[in-house]
């Protein structure tokens, strides 16, 4: 089956920096990649996706880039602020209607002001 | 995004009695659903995937007999946890895969803080 790894479990920047965080996937039959966003005590929130047809994908402050030859796809954030500051997870999942989700180990990301 | 709706946000319960959670897909039909436990600090532990009017599949060490899940209809999917016991407290999360704007999606519930006492 598939295996996600995510890099750095921990992060640490200062306000206004950019972060990025990466993360590898093991079966090369997996075509989307979302990205989420958990605060404390909430449930996961879908911020950005990114599907096999493309290598990246923005919007507004957070940008998502794959690369599907070398089995990696990372997340960038820029200009970071404190409300940015949670735990990010990155998942695979291999094409067809109802498949599992397959997800990293998450980063805890704090912004510090 | 899509909203899924999870129901209790937070349940505190006596040691024995049941605890039903729901999680419903409000904006689109879920085609699968799943729930998840995690731990402070941890990942997501995905327990197991429902579909539709079929058992639910449940993964390596998860008692089918003690979280109960049904996934009634398309928008509906619930986890009850019988004779809770202090073990189960834990943060229990559901998702709802399913075609939002032509493509397939994934989306969480709020999340469910158990605590058994």
């Amino acid at each position: 089956g598939e295996n996600v790894e995510q890099h750095p479990s921990t992060l640490s920047v200062q306000e206004g920096d950019s972060a990025v965080i990466k993360c590898t996937y093991s079966d090369s039959a997996s075509n989307y990649f979302p990205w989420y966003k958990q605060e404390l005590g909430k449930g996961p929130q879908l911020i950005i996706d990114i599907r096999s047809n493309v290598g990246e994908k923005k919007d507004q402050r957070i940008a998502v880039t794959l690369n599907k030859t070398a089995k990696h796809f990372s997340l960038h954030i820029t200009e970071t602020q404190p409300e940015d500051s949670a735990v990010y997870f990155c998942a695979a999942s291999p094409p067809g209607l109802g498949n599992q989700f397959y997800f990293g180990t998450g980063t805890s990301l704090t912004v510090i002001p | 995004g899509a909203v899924v709706s999870q129901h209790p946000s937070r349940v505190i319960c006596k040691s024995g009695t049941s605890v039903k959670i729901e999680c419903r897909s409000l904006d689109f039909q879920a085609t699968t659903m799943f729930w998840y436990r995690q731990f402070p600090k941890q990942s997501l532990m995905l327990m197991a995937t429902s579909n539709e009017g079929s058992k639910a599949t449940y993964e390596q060490g998860v008692e089918k007999d003690k979280f109960l899940i049904n996934h009634a209809s398309l928008t509906l999917s619930t986890l009850t946890v019988t004779s809770a016991h202090p073990e189960d407290s834990s943060f229990y999360i559901c998702s709802a895969s399913g075609l939002t704007g032509g493509e397939e999606k994934l989306f969480f519930g709020s999340g469910t803080q158990l605590s058994v006492l």
